[in-house]
């Protein structure tokens, strides 16, 4: 049981290339989310998912794109890197409004470099 | 304008002593208060969460205290251990969720 796998670990970018997060969840989670951190600023919400095919903004989501094709993947794209956007970032799943608890669970995290 | 506010930004308690850290939130529609728990290198991992029909919640040496009409709760952590030193996180939420800034935990032998 591997919880939430996040894919890569590690990437550096240049400024204006794009990229493509993966995370995926073996816990049969309804809902999942992309968060980065940056230091002083704690975990900001990019976007989330309440099920396969939904998606929603969170408090940062400008400069990302996600999608939900299936239940147990989720994700986070850039289209057009910039140095800003250089931030850990983690996915989480939960069971969601109803389940037996709000926990999340989170991913290791990716850490991405824009230069 | 940021969901919940937590302080302090970082905290160093003697081993044995009591840890305490502070959240705000606006939302009155939040229905579930958990508190993280975050080890270099690693994802945060849940502590102890509470719901705000609940003024207090007890875990071993971890306790939520909850105050819904000020809009506030905190973490306290007793006979607090070098073993606590992480960085700990207040969210508040229910189909999303919203993080303080976090706090720097470093407890001294």
């Amino acid at each position: 049981n591997a919880g939430v796998t996040q894919t890569p670990k590690f990437r550096v970018l240049k400024t204006g290339q794009s990229m493509t997060l993966l995370c995926a969840q073996d816990m049969n989670h309804e809902y999942m989310y992309w968060y980065r951190q940056d230091p002083g600023m704690g975990l900001r919400l990019i976007h989330y998912s309440v099920g396969e095919g939904t998606t929603a903004k969170g408090e940062v989501p400008d400069g990302y794109n996600v999608s939900r094709l299936k239940k147990q993947n989720f994700l986070l794209g850039l289209e057009s890197a910039a140095p800003s956007q250089t931030s850990v970032y983690f996915c989480a799943s939960s069971y969601g409004r109803g389940g037996p608890t709000g926990e999340l669970f989170f991913g290791e995290g990716s850490r991405l470099t824009v230069l | 304008q940021q969901q919940v506010k937590q302080s302090p930004q970082s905290l160093i308690v003697q081993k044995g002593g009591i840890s305490i850290i502070n959240c705000a939130y606006e939302n009155t529609a939040f229905d579930y208060f958990p508190w993280y728990q975050q080890f270099p290198g690693k994802g945060p991992a849940l502590l102890i969460a509470i719901r705000p029909d609940v003024s207090e919640k007890k875990e071993g040496r971890f306790t939520i205290s909850f105050n819904k009409s000020a809009k506030q709760f905190s973490l306290h952590i007793m006979d607090s251990q070098p073993g606590d030193s992480a960085t700990y996180f207040c969210a508040g939420g229910g189909n999303q969720f919203y993080f303080g800034t976090g706090t720097s935990l470093t407890v001294i032998p």
